[in-house]
């Protein structure tokens, strides 16, 4: 159902430290996943995907992995720096269009110095 | 910069105006949305065009009217919103297959 008076997770890191956010999803018939980046003022930014058939994917600093058992998502990021602090949503999506997307709630991450 | 510009970034408007949002992609590519960002729930989708054809409209108010009028461009039409509404619009594109999707800045809509 929907979630009235949405609070957000939240995360605090220190600079340097690695940052791992989650996410569950609940449609298992969803084929891709997608990992974005909200700053202040700005539209989502892409970071990562992933397909349903690889479990791990990795880019330059953050790693997503996909667990289709529990339905589970995750972001990891290495060395977080100041400049990683933001909202961060996960997606999912399927079909015959990827920019149809059912988003999360979000989570911020605030990376302290 | 994404390659989806959308404009303008802020809007303030009257429950009797009618305003249109504008959103543009260089990116070549051949599906646009648009998707609603509320302070209390995550991210919605709107609406979805393929080809510049309407494939999906998440049972959004008629008060909210889209129009595609080539692969490049996306308008949304206002008309009688309500201070619910005010919310921040967000534009988006992408490949209809095996990409992911770009977004604009948004439009930050507030109806007063």
């Amino acid at each position: 159902g929907e979630s009235v008076g949405l609070h957000l997770p939240t995360l605090s890191v220190q600079e340097g430290d690695n940052s791992i956010i989650n996410c569950a999803y609940s449609n298992s018939a969803s084929d891709y996943f997608i990992w974005y980046k909200q700053e202040s003022g700005k539209g989502p930014q892409f970071i990562i995907d992933i397909r349903s058939n690889m479990d791990k994917r990795q880019g330059q600093r953050v790693t997503v992995l996909l667990n289709k058992t529990v339905k589970h998502l995750s972001l990891q990021i290495a060395a977080t720096q100041p400049g990683d602090s933001a909202v961060y949503f996960c997606a999912e999506s399927g079909g015959t269009s990827y920019g149809k997307l059912t988003f999360g709630q979000g989570t911020i991450l605030t990376v302290h110095p | 910069e994404t390659g989806v510009t959308q404009t303008p970034r802020h809007l303030v408007m009257g429950m009797t105006n009618k305003k249109s949002l504008k959103c543009e992609q260089h990116l070549g590519h051949n599906a646009m949305y648009w998707y609603k960002q509320s302070a209390k729930k995550p991210l919605e989708l709107m609406f979805v065009y393929n080809f510049k054809e309407q494939t999906e409209n998440n049972s959004v108010p008629s008060r909210f009217s889209p129009e595609c009028p080539n692969s490049s461009h996306l308008f949304l039409h206002l008309h009688t919103l309500q201070p619910e509404d005010s919310a921040l619009y967000l534009c988006a594109s992408s490949a209809v297959s095996n990409t992911e999707a770009f977004f604009g800045q948004g439009t930050r809509l507030t109806v007063v």
